[in-house]
């Protein structure tokens, strides 16, 4: 079993629909949570962290369930620049270095 | 904002060639990692380093190896190059180990083996 898992999606949706993305992970001393994007040919760049009250980040809402290690991100009114692939990350500490596992991503397009 | 800078960014090698990849960051920042990523795939952890002259091993050391002799740089080998390590490579740092302050990515190295 990986220790993150995502939805490979692809996902295509229209333009201001709502789109839920959700990651399971595996590891129950996990630290840390993150949602990060990454354009084609990219680098991933951080999009929020993941707190177990949740948060929100203007149309992002992110979720954490620690119970059911369980972790989701929520688009509301989607834009076209919100196409991308959108990574679970997942951080726990190893000899005192970070260490993130990354789920393989959920592939989102909105259409116009 | 130079941040963290990977050289080169792209190149083409023939199985059995060396090469070495090149990640600077102007951060003051003490971690460093090396990533590889493959299609449908997450980024995979090769090495990583917490300060200056010391590494280790990551998810997927097999063929790799890096040093740390300045601490703004980190470097990463391949010293007999195969068609398996065709990807695309990310260098990474962060601050310190704390959950709250995550890792900042360099643009990515897209290596061909032939």
């Amino acid at each position: 079993r990986k220790e993150v898992e995502q939805d490979p999606g692809p996902f295509n949706v229209p333009e201001g629909a709502t789109v839920a993305f959700n990651c399971t992970y595996s590891n129950s001393a996990s630290q840390s949570f993150f949602w990060y994007r990454q354009d084609c040919r990219k680098e991933p760049k951080l999009l929020m962290s993941v707190y177990s009250s949740g948060n929100e980040d203007g149309r992002f809402t992110a979720q954490l369930n620690r119970a059911s290690q369980y972790i989701s991100l929520l688009i509301r009114d989607s834009k076209l620049s919100d196409s991308a692939t959108y990574l679970c990350v997942v951080m726990g500490i190893i000899q005192g270095a970070q260490k993130l596992v990354f789920g393989q991503g959920t592939r989102l397009t909105i259409n116009p | 904002n130079a941040g963290v800078t990977q050289t080169p960014k792209f190149r083409v090698l023939k199985t059995g060639q060396s090469m070495t990849l090149l990640c600077a960051q102007d951060m003051n920042h003490e971690y460093m990692y090396w990533y590889r990523q493959d299609p449908g795939m997450g980024l995979r952890l090769i090495h990583y380093s917490v300060g200056e002259g010391t590494t280790a091993k990551g998810e997927v050391p097999d063929g790799y190896n890096v040093s740390r002799l300045k601490k703004q740089n980190f470097l990463l080998g391949l010293e007999s190059a195969a068609p398996s390590q065709t990807s695309v490579y990310f260098c990474a740092s962060s601050p310190t180990e704390y959950s709250n302050q995550p890792q900042h990515f360099g643009d990515g190295t897209r290596l061909s083996i032939l």
